[in-house]
């Protein structure tokens, strides 16, 4: 079935550093790539996403690569900062345009 | 624009008892989804509503009832509460259609079965 793996499960970086999460998809058909952030107490938020006809979209400290070829797409936060410190969840459209969701990220920003 | 809203944001329930949550989308958005979010199981579809009418469902029992009326505000049942259902059920809401639209979530309803 389709199924979306992210890694790492947590992922701990010195403040001002750069972080990668990873996420592959198995749905070939997929070509709408969202991640989000969860912040404790709050429902995810969506910080940037991408379409299968760009390999690569920035929004400031923020990107994210696609692979289609590979089937990876990937989170890249440079500068991290104390307030990137949360869930990270990626997701991959599926048929019936329903997302597909990773298991997620705890991202820790050391001090 | 107000964004998605969940009511009631806690809820406290025992064992058979059945409950209803709600959820009101963005304005103008047409579909709204619902997951189960639960520590260290991340994201569960429940089902989706677009235009009064379920267009998707996740492997979740019949307990789990939905339905979504003319505003495209909806609601959430379940039914016959067990200890395995306090969990953090989250709303979303999308324009819909026939091209994928980014998902808008609220901040949840957090249901704790006793």
């Amino acid at each position: 079935g389709e199924n979306v793996e992210q890694h790492p499960s947590t992922l701990s970086v010195q403040e001002g550093d750069s972080a990668v999460i990873k996420c592959t998809y198995s749905d070939s058909a997929s070509n709408y790539f969202p991640w989000y952030k969860q912040e404790l107490g709050k429902g995810p938020q969506l910080i940037i996403d991408i379409r299968s006809n760009v390999g690569e979209k920035k929004d400031q400290r923020i990107a994210v690569t696609l692979n289609k070829t590979a089937k990876h797409f990937s989170l890249h936060i440079t500068e991290t900062q104390p307030e990137d410190s949360a869930v990270y969840f990626c997701a991959a459209q599926g048929s019936n345009y329903q997302l597909i969701w990773g298991a997620g990220t705890k991202l820790i920003i050391k001090p | 624009k107000a964004g998605v809203t969940q009511t009631p944001r806690y809820l406290i329930k025992t064992r058979g008892q059945q409950v209803t949550l709600s959820c009101s989308p963005i304005s103008g958005h047409r579909s709204v989804s619902w997951y189960q979010q639960t520590p260290g199981q991340g994201l569960q579809f429940l089902f989706e509503y677009f235009s009064e009418t379920q267009r998707n469902k996740g492997n979740f029992p019949g307990r789990f009832s939905g339905r979504q009326f003319s505003n495209s505000r909806s609601e959430m049942n379940v039914s016959t509460l067990e200890l395995g259902d306090s969990a953090l059920y989250l709303c979303a809401s999308s324009l819909g259609g026939a091209s994928y639209q980014p998902q808008h979530f609220g901040d949840g309803t957090r249901l704790s079965i006793l």
